[in-house]
């Protein structure tokens, strides 16, 4: 069975820093491309990540760009999202969603991990 | 950046017929990807590649994409199908937009 299990959320000052990871099982995650995906309270979803499968090609949503990096451990089955400089505005629960191929839909999505921003 | 737009809101009774748009520009020309989010719960893809449906899925759910819109249809609706509704694609290899989302509510 495929699963998808984030970590790593928490309240956090702005400013400040967290580290989701999402652990992946029951399928080849080398094999596969990865996203992070964000959703406010309330509000719909955002795509802010995406990781090739060899963890080479790497891209994000401009609202990120330079704040936030990707990474995987292929050895590990892990996916990563390293924050930084984090604003009220970066409150959402983050999901990890996998992708079989380019132009592709995300067909196994984790349960998600709230990172709350606020002072 | 590419924008795709959905009705905020669906309202349909049961056992009639819900279409959800996403409108966006020559979207037709692009693969759409719709998904269904139940209250507390992860998006769950119900339609990919425009019209193809993933394995588990009901029939009553079809899909299809032309010029400026595409179009979730969901046929003889169920109060199981209440959700919100979300339209995607990839924009170029790298970048990926989602609609804003629909919430489907069932009479």
């Amino acid at each position: 069975e495929v699963q998808l299990v984030e970590s790593g959320g928490g309240l956090v000052q702005p400013g400040g820093s967290l580290r989701l990871s999402c652990a992946a099982s029951g399928f080849t995650f080398s094999t596969y491309e990865m996203n992070w995906v964000r959703q406010a309270p309330g509000k719909g979803l955002e795509w802010i990540s995406y990781i090739s499968s060899s963890g080479t090609t790497i891209y994000y949503a401009d609202s990120v760009k330079g704040r936030f990096t990707t990474s995987r451990d292929n050895a590990k089955n892990s996916l990563y999202l390293q924050m930084n400089s984090l604003r009220a505005e970066d409150t959402a629960l983050y999901y990890c969603a996998r992708d079989v191929g380019a132009y592709a839909p995300f067909d196994f999505w984790g349960q998600g991990s709230l990172v709350t921003v606020s002072s | 950046s590419y924008v795709l737009t959905q009705p905020p809101s669906v309202s349909v009774a049961p056992g009639k017929t819900a279409r959800i748009t996403c409108g966006g520009n020559n979207i037709g020309i692009k693969s759409v990807h719709w998904y269904q989010q139940r209250p507390g719960q992860a998006p769950v893809v119900v339609v990919y590649h425009d019209s193809d449906r993933p394995s588990g899925i009901p029939e009553r759910f079809s899909g299809s994409n032309s010029g400026n819109t595409a179009t979730l249809t969901i046929s003889r609706v169920e109060a199981g199908d209440e959700a919100d509704y979300y339209c995607q694609v990839w924009n170029r290899n790298d970048d990926v937009v989602f609609g804003g989302g629909t919430r489907l509510t069932v009479l």
